[in-house]
């Protein structure tokens, strides 16, 4: 079952746009994790940013975590054409140490 | 530092046969998980080794199995292949005791197609 749920499903923008998707789970974490896909590079890991911790930076990444809410979300400013991916979000429980994944949001970013 | 490799990369099988998926993680990486992509069920995860042992399982039936060697390389095996088996199947590594609270490495992944 998935514990993460991403908003919207899919995302078009104009380059230089600012992107933001959420993130909403359902039971307490222990993480959560960002994840970017596309064909070109594969999985790959964005960041993680743990319970205690409201927010993280990596370069134009920004991810807030709101545990009262249980929500997260993902903004990247800027945005460029090699931006355009599927973008996942997964919780990770402390009863189990598991990664459940989202079903990912599609951004597109036109030229 | 060579990155998270995945081999075969494609696999076709036919039902009722059985499978063996190879990763070699990053060096110096001891934990390795495995995880089953699907258009319909999404990401899901398969089982996570630590030093030869498996530390974390997830919901997949006993025809799944997996095993971790003593330089990390891992193995995974599907016995009697099902049509709803056909996914991509990614391995990813990290440096830690737990991939899951850890940066993780992905590897290019291995498609499987059962027919």
């Amino acid at each position: 079952s998935q514990q993460g749920e991403e908003d919207p499903q899919a995302l078009s923008i104009q380059e230089g746009e600012n992107a933001t998707m959420n993130c909403s789970y359902k039971t307490s974490i222990n993480n959560l994790q960002w994840y970017r896909q596309n064909s070109g590079r594969g999985l790959v890991h964005l960041i993680l940013i743990r319970s205690n911790e409201r927010e993280k930076h990596s370069g134009r990444l920004r991810v807030t975590l709101d545990t009262s809410k249980k929500s997260s979300s993902l903004l990247i400013t800027a945005s460029r054409a090699a931006d355009t991916a599927s973008y996942f979000c997964a919780t990770v429980r402390d009863s189990n140490y598991q990664l459940i994944w989202g079903a990912g949001t599609k951004l597109i970013i036109k030229p | 530092k060579a990155g998270v490799t995945q081999t075969p990369r494609y696999l076709i099988k036919t039902r009722g046969q059985q499978v063996t998926l190879s990763c070699s993680p990053i060096s110096g990486h001891r934990s390795v998980s495995w995880y089953q992509q699907t258009p319909g069920q999404g990401l899901q995860f398969l089982f996570e080794y630590f030093s030869e042992t498996q530390r974390n399982k997830g919901n997949f039936p006993g025809r799944f199995s997996g095993r971790q060697f003593s330089n990390s390389r891992s193995e995974m095996n599907v016995s009697t292949l099902e049509l709803g088996d056909s996914a991509l199947y990614l391995c990813a590594s990290s440096l830690g005791l737990r991939t899951s609270t850890d940066t993780q490495y992905f590897g290019p992944g291995t498609r499987l197609t059962v027919l």
